[in-house]
């Protein structure tokens, strides 16, 4: 139990461009999802968190308008990066909590990985 | 501020060779100690949540315990699969999770 997906699991996209990753609970429901990017070396940095059927909150210094977020059903959340640039190049990771259980454990999915030429 | 610190930063183990990794931290109404662990390239994978001083799981070779101020990760005969960072957060009372910095274990047969 307790899965998370990411789609793509990798994307390779020109400067400038727009690219949109998918984050899904698999076999339970997520009020809650939340959006880390990690680079090279470095641990997980959370950028956003994602309640269902509201606004995003995000982390000082992430850029709403550049990282757009949401949360349209109990089950999916979406992060699109807009206008990428090789600055945005990482890997990120989605993770929710199971809204079912008592437990604020966060399950992760197996991420993203985005190249920006 | 709220702070997660890991020790060591790397860890290298003979297959057979028990250690502990440490994980301390400072936090503010503190919600649970999340134990992971992660492979390259790939997300964390769930190992444990502990929520008060004095508690312990166990799962396979791998046990943590939780104090007021700090958090241990025994690794008790490890084998080479045992091999991957091992990655401390701590939760807030807004469900977030702040990460130390992790433990790069090696196990060499």
């Amino acid at each position: 139990g307790a899965v998370v997906s990411q789609h793509p699991s990798w994307v390779i996209c020109k400067s400038g461009t727009s690219v949109k990753i998918e984050c899904r609970s698999l076999d339970f429901q997520a009020t809650t999802m939340f959006w880390y990017r990690q680079f090279p070396k470095q641990s997980l940095m959370l950028m956003a968190t994602s309640n269902e059927g509201s606004k995003a909150t995000y982390e000082q210094g992430v850029e709403k308008d550049k990282f757009l977020i949401n949360h349209a059903s109990l089950t999916l959340s979406t992060l699109t990066v807009t206008s990428a640039h090789p600055e945005d190049s990482s890997f990120y990771i989605c993770s929710a909590s199971d809204s079912g259980r008592r437990s604020d454990t966060q399950y992760f999915g197996p991420g993203t990985r985005l190249t920006v030429l | 501020e709220d702070q997660v610190t890991q020790s060591p930063e790397a860890l290298r183990l003979q297959e057979g060779e028990s250690s502990s990794l440490n994980c301390s931290y400072t936090v503010s109404g503190l919600r649970g100690l999340f134990w992971y662990r992660q492979d390259p390239g790939k997300g964390p994978e769930f190992l444990f949540t502990l929520y008060s001083a004095g508690e312990e799981k166990e799962k396979e070779r791998l046990k943590a315990t939780l104090t007021k101020k700090e958090s241990f990760l025994h690794i008790t005969a490890p084998k080479p699969e045992d091999s991957a960072t091992y990655l401390c957060a701590v939760g807030d009372s807004w469900g977030k999770l702040q990460f130390g910095a992790g433990t790069q274990v090696v196990v060499t047969p």
